[in-house]
């Protein structure tokens, strides 16, 4: 079965400073990876996905995550934090090519933007 | 706007009743899933539907049911709720395989005294 681990529970970033939220994944063969973003009292959005193809993949605002399958990471980064993106991040992986799965979710890292 | 629409959006139960959340889609999408979220513990599956007509047990479905009415609707029950059963709910709609991924709705807020 699939999990996947968030290790960090709480990160503060200085606004305009760079990010990277970490995720680890545990599957057996090449799975799908994503990054949801929930802004307090709302539901999730989808920020990026990989399923196949480059390992760096480009995301809505102005977020990216890259693939490592040495590693079983993929990790989320932006080079320069704004206010607005104070919210909690959820990894996410799901089965790849063996057919129909559901998403498992990390436990999510809150992120937090100081002035 | 298309989207995935919960209702309601919060409530508050006494230990023992019943009640159905509700969620409806209008993307088209043959899957359909609920989720609860709780604080340090991320989004738990409870059950899903991967297509009209089936349903499947996730990982955390003691104390649920859940009726897939047609393409659109997917409804959870809670026969009789618990305190433990506070949180919050999510439904989700994405195609057959996760590899889009899914799209959310905005959550219902459930307390249960």
């Amino acid at each position: 079965a699939q999990s996947v681990t968030q290790p960090d529970i709480h990160i503060t970033v200085s606004e305009g400073a760079s990010l990277e939220l970490r995720c680890n994944y545990s599957y057996g063969a090449t799975p799908y990876l994503f990054w949801y973003v929930q802004s307090p009292g709302q539901g999730l959005q989808l920020l990026l996905k990989y399923f196949s193809g480059d390992t760096l993949v480009q995301g809505i605002k102005g977020f990216e995550a890259e693939f490592k399958r040495s590693q079983s990471s993929f990790n989320l980064r932006k080079p320069s934090v704004h206010w607005s993106d104070a919210a909690e991040y959820f990894c996410a992986v799901g089965a790849g090519l063996s057919g129909y799965s559901t998403l498992t979710f990390g436990k999510g890292t809150m992120l937090l933007v100081s002035p | 706007n298309a989207g995935v629409t919960q209702t309601p959006k919060f409530q508050v139960l006494k230990t023992g009743q019943s009640m159905t959340l509700q969620c409806a889609q209008d993307m088209n999408h043959n899957s359909m899933y609920w989720y609860r979220q709780d604080p340090g513990m991320g989004l738990r599956l409870i059950y899903y539907s991967a297509s009209e007509g089936t349903t499947d047990k996730g990982e955390v479905p003691n104390g649920y049911n859940v009726s897939r009415l047609n393409k659109r609707e997917f409804s959870l029950r809670l026969e009789s709720a618990a305190p433990s059963q506070t949180s919050v709910y999510f439904c989700a709609s994405g195609r057959a395989r996760a590899d889009y991924g899914y799209t959310f709705g905005s959550g219902t807020r459930l307390t249960v005294v």
